[in-house]
């Protein structure tokens, strides 16, 4: 695998359920950000870990829970995800330093029924 | 804080033909680095070309140029000779560059490019 990957690619779950995100970047990368994208709206950053600690939260809400172990993986923990949180959600990664261009994964699909 | 605005919810091409996307943004610094990104039906978000401010050279990538107006806080691209693979959505972001927010990236709504064979 090469770049930065996402499984599942497609998720539908419920509004009781957890589940989680995961992302891997084999860039060697020490920066990993959360972002997501509605129809009709514009990126929305909501997380970013930089050498492995985070850095941004975004005003999102508590029902989404980041967890970076080590430089290389990124998880977003779901749970009790309102319709609303359905959207496409995108990982990527740079080297840390302003300069550097980030990298995307091809996304998650969420459905939250 | 940051905007980036693009005016072109969709655009048309020929193929082999030219097109021109546009972005604006508004910022106060002076330093900062500009970039398109297309993005693809198969949802993968790719990296088009990247300006950074303090050159005064536009970027040019192959078949993709930018026309970088700082003052006029304008920064279009330019795809020369379209091909069909060139069909996706293209997303205008900045980013700063300096400051804590050096990270974050802005984008703008995105424009859906079709290219017509």
């Amino acid at each position: 695998e090469t770049g930065v990957t996402q499984t599942p690619r497609h998720l539908v779950m419920g509004m009781t359920n957890k589940k989680s995100l995961k992302c891997e970047q084999h860039l060697g990368h020490n920066a990993m950000y959360w972002y997501k994208q509605s129809a009709k709206k514009p990126l929305e950053l909501m997380f970013v870990y930089s050498l492995e600690e985070r850095v941004e939260n975004n005003s999102v809400p508590s029902r989404f829970s980041p967890e970076c172990p080590n430089s290389s993986h990124l998880f977003l923990h779901l749970h009790t995800l309102q319709p609303e949180d359905s959207a496409l959600y995108l990982c990527a990664s740079s080297s840390s330093g302003y300069q550097e261009t980030q990298y995307f994964g091809p996304g998650t699909r969420l459905l939250v029924l | 804080a940051q905007t980036v605005t693009q005016s072109q919810p969709e655009m048309s091409v020929q193929e082999a033909e030219t097109v021109t996307l546009s972005c604006t943004y508004d910022t106060s610094e002076s330093d900062y680095y500009l970039f398109w990104y297309k993005q693809p039906p198969s949802r993968q978000m790719i990296l088009v070309i990247r300006q950074e401010a303090y050159k005064q050279q536009n970027a040019t990538e192959n078949r993709f140029s930018v026309n970088f107006q700082k003052a006029a806080k304008s920064f279009s691209l330019k795809i020369s000779d379209s091909q069909l693979g060139d069909a996706a959505m293209y997303f205008c972001a900045y980013r700063s560059g300096s400051g804590g927010s050096n990270y974050k990236l802005t984008f703008g709504k995105g424009t859906l490019l079709t290219v017509n064979p």
